[in-house]
Order: structure tokens, then sequence, then C-alpha cells
């Protein structure tokens, strides 16, 4: 299985300040078709996870600008331009590059 | 705009048969994979498996011995069934279309306790 491993594993954070996670996976999630299934999901207490980005760096509709994600081969990163209060959650990582698919194991993105 | 319900038994005795099911509403059913994810109270996620609506599926291997997941086209539903379930399967349950999941379904707590 690939094993995909986030940093930090908690986020303290200011509001309107930046915020980065990365994501780093235990093997090229680059797929034989040429794409690279790298998402990002945050998911609010209580809720069920929301996809934010796919493909290491597109928006999923309805997602603010202020995300933005980045990288390739086995490194990923996911930057919040300037931390809303409605952005407190956890962030996950997912590989669907190869089966089984996986996730990382989550950063909680916590205010000061 | 697409939906996904989904509902189940939500208490278990070890040993007994998770069944849980999801339909949707909205959207083309027939152009997409429909996925089961698991969250341990607490925890991170876990992939458990998808199916077409076809019936194709792939499934996590560390569950594949004891899930099925099947389709009924007909209905735009798709179902998830574990087998001999223990304290360690008890987990919020999630339908989602596609990976990593661009909808989902609202959740199911599923305990197994005796």
């Amino acid at each position: 299985d690939i094993v995909m491993t986030q940093t930090p594993l908690s986020s303290p954070v200011t509001f309107g300040q930046p915020a980065s996670i990365s994501c780093r996976s235990s093997q090229s999630l680059v797929h034989s078709d040429g794409n690279t299934y790298l998402s990002w999901l945050q998911q609010r207490p209580g809720q069920p996870p929301r996809l934010l980005i796919y493909k290491i760096s597109t928006r999923f509709s309805g997602v603010p600008d202020r995300f933005s994600g980045s990288g390739a081969g086995t490194d990923f990163t996911l930057k919040i331009s300037r931390v809303e209060a409605e952005d407190v959650g956890v962030y996950y990582c997912m590989q669907a590059t190869q089966f089984p698919y996986t996730f990382g194991q989550g950063t909680k993105l916590e205010i000061k | 705009q697409v939906q996904l319900k989904q509902w189940g038994a939500g208490l278990l005795k070890p040993s007994e048969t998770l069944s849980l099911t999801c339909a949707v509403y909205g959207g083309s059913f027939n152009s997409h994979y429909w996925n089961w994810i698991r969250q341990p109270p607490g925890k991170g996620l876990e992939w458990i498996g998808e199916i077409s609506h076809s019936g194709s599926t792939n499934y996590n291997p560390s569950l594949k011995s004891r899930v099925t997941i099947s389709v009924d086209s007909s209905k735009n539903q798709f179902s998830l069934k574990l087998t001999s379930v223990t304290a360690a399967d008890t987990a919020i349950y999630y339908c989602a279309r596609e990976s990593p999941g661009d909808s989902w379904g609202q959740g199911t707590l599923v305990t197994v306790s005796s």
C-alpha cells in the first residue's frame, strides 16, 4: 500500500495568516495515464469530508481561491493564503493512483 | 446537484453482518464509481472499496475477504455488506461518489458491541 505522511499533524494558526500542510507519499503518485491523483479534503467537526482539490492543484467547484495545491511525484502541499474561521477542521491528503486508495493521517487546523 | 443518502443498522453484535445502502439523487448514476469509506471515532479515513454502475468492483485487500459492494442501477443505489464484524469495525461509514469523493453521504455510525 502507498503510505501517505502528513506534516504537521497539528497547525495552530492566526486568522488572516497563511497556513501550509505537507503530504509525502511512499512512492510516486504519477499514474500510467500521466495524471497524478492526489487530492485534499477538509473535514469540519461533525461533518463528512469535503473535496477541496484534486489532481494536485485543481480546485473543486465552490472552493475559495485562498486554497491552493502544488507538488509533484511524492511531495505535495496544501496552502491557505489567509485562514478564516470556517477553515477550522482536519485536512486529509488522499491518493487514488493505486489500489487500495489511501489517506494521510490528517492535519488539525486550530486557531491560536 | 447530486445528493447521497445512506441508511442501515447502527448497532451490531460481534460476528453479525453490517449492511448499509446509499441512494443517489440527481446527477448521472452511470458515469461514476461509487465508494464506501469509514472512519473510526476520532481517527482517520479508510477506503473500503468501490463499484461502477455495471458492477465492477475494487476492494481494499485488508477487508476484501469480508466485504461485498453491490449495485442496483434501476434504483440508483449501492450497498455495503461486511461480515463477521468485531469492535474494530466500529466506525462512521460514508458513501461517496468517485475517489476522492466529490459528493458524500451524511455518514452512519455503526457500533459493534456485545
